[in-house]
């Protein structure tokens, strides 16, 4: 059963600290995507990425937040330095191609101090 | 601007009642229209998409939606609402197969015994 794989699921760090993101996404799905879910925001797009490239990443705080996808098997999200605002639930998706559904992983929950 | 409305932030239905949870959009074009469930401490999962053809779409777990180009609606619904339904519901628009999703705010399902 094909999945998209987060690591780690929960992650307590302390304020100015790096924090970084994996995801696996689906073999064979070219589009990877990040999201971030807060209580008071929902769900916000960060980047996505086609072929591996960064199509948009105007979602992300530029000056701590940065997303790579090193290989077509990995997508990383980096936070550093982290702040208490971060805290949130980070999603990876993944999708095929253009347009169809969206595959998302667990989670990663991250909680900033 | 493009957006996603779920009006409801919360439906209440008795067990065994039908349930119907609400979306509207503003999107031009022919959007691609989705619904996700997340439970709690879960990632989003797809339940059913609508690209083109019959207006009534189904899904899984004996969801179905209703498309309505007049109204530019798209309400999920299930005849026989189980306790196991309880979750958070998406809906989501792709304007025309793009790689931009749009997310509602979410509705909470909670069905009562």
């Amino acid at each position: 059963d094909a999945r998209v794989t987060q690591t780690p699921r929960d992650k307590v760090t302390e304020m100015g600290q790096e924090v970084t993101m994996r995801c696996q996404p689906i073999l064979g799905h070219n589009t990877v995507f990040w999201y971030r879910q807060t209580m008071m925001q929902g769900l916000e797009l960060l980047a996505y990425f086609r072929n591996r490239a960064p199509l948009d990443d105007s979602g992300m705080p530029k000056d701590r937040f940065s997303a790579e996808m090193p290989d077509a098997t990995l997508a990383t999200l980096k936070i550093q330095p982290s702040e208490p605002r971060d805290s949130a639930v980070y999603f990876c998706a993944s999708a095929p191609g253009g347009g169809g559904e969206l595959f998302f992983g667990e989670g990663s929950r991250l909680t900033v101090l | 601007a493009q957006s996603v409305a779920q009006p409801e932030d919360q439906v209440n239905v008795a067990e065994g009642n039908p349930l119907t949870v609400k979306c509207t959009y503003s999107v031009s074009g022919n959007p691609y229209l989705f619904w996700y469930v997340q439970y709690p401490n879960r990632g989003l999962q797809f339940l059913l998409k609508y690209i083109t053809g019959d207006n009534l779409v189904k899904g899984s777990y004996g969801f179905e939606a209703e498309f309505n180009k007049s109204q530019t609606s798209f309400h999920l619904k299930k005849p026989s609402a189980l306790v196991s339904d309880s979750a958070l519901y998406f809906c989501a628009v792709n304007p025309s197969g793009t790689y931009k999703y749009i997310f509602g705010t979410g509705t909470r399902l909670k069905v009562l015994a």
